[in-house]
């Protein structure tokens, strides 16, 4: 069955440094996010791709955040410098484009970041 | 603007009973899709169930079913035949009509007792 990949799963980082973490949709997504998810809240999207277009980065922190998706097919959420507020766990979703009905997105394991 | 409310941080119920997680929503929009997902510790989102503002029946998948009350904005996941591998974290989600954006509540935890 196709999964979301990310790496790293884990990733412990002193408050200053950069920080990076990697997706990999599922094959012939055309769209994939990055959500946010903050312990003991639900997840809250940071941006959205479509191919290697961002769609809605409107709650993204563009003063330390960026995305790209060169190819349109993996991509790269950075954070630099990372500030202690960044812990969280960092989910990455794709989908078909132009979700109807049920049709849904697929999440990957996420990468739980610690900033110390 | 689209919001979720979850009011039950934690459920606890008895292996093999049923158990009901609340979820109400706002919304303007006419069309709209409810989602519910489950996290378990591993962090995974894994999709349960789906309910579509237009549709006259409640879903069900398995034992996950739906009981959705439109006139009251809710929808919540009812759990027949509780197991152990049930707990986890549970979100209900709204997909606004016409966009491809998830909005999720705070999420309830859910532990199964044996």
């Amino acid at each position: 069955e196709a999964e979301v990949a990310q790496s790293p799963r884990y990733k412990i980082t002193e408050k200053s440094q950069a920080v990076a973490f990697w997706c990999d949709p599922i094959s012939g997504h055309a769209t994939l996010y990055w959500y946010r998810q903050i312990l003991g809240q639900g997840p809250e999207l940071l941006v959205q791709f479509q191919d290697e277009s961002v769609v809605d980065d409107s709650q993204l922190p563009k003063d330390r955040f960026s995305a790209e998706r060169l190819k349109g097919v993996d991509s790269t959420l950075k954070i630099q410098p990372a500030e202690l507020g960044d812990s969280a766990m960092y989910l990455c979703a794709s989908s078909l484009a132009g979700l109807a009905g049920r049709e849904t997105q697929y999440f990957g394991p996420g990468t739980r970041l610690l900033v110390l | 603007a689209q919001k979720i409310t979850q009011t039950q941080p934690g459920m606890f119920v008895q292996e093999k009973e049923a158990v009901t997680l609340d979820c109400t929503y706002d919304t303007s929009d006419p069309s709209y899709g409810l989602f519910w997902y489950k996290q378990p510790s591993s962090g995974e989102m894994i999709f349960l169930i789906y309910q579509g503002s237009y549709d006259q029946q409640n879903a069900t998948e398995g034992r996950y079913s739906l009981n959705f009350q439109k006139a009251r904005k809710s929808a919540n996941l009812v759990i027949s035949a509780s197991q152990l591998g049930d707990s986890a974290m549970y979100f209900c989600a709204m997909r606004p009509g016409g966009s491809e954006k998830l909005v999720f509540g705070k999420g309830t935890k859910l532990t199964v007792n044996p």
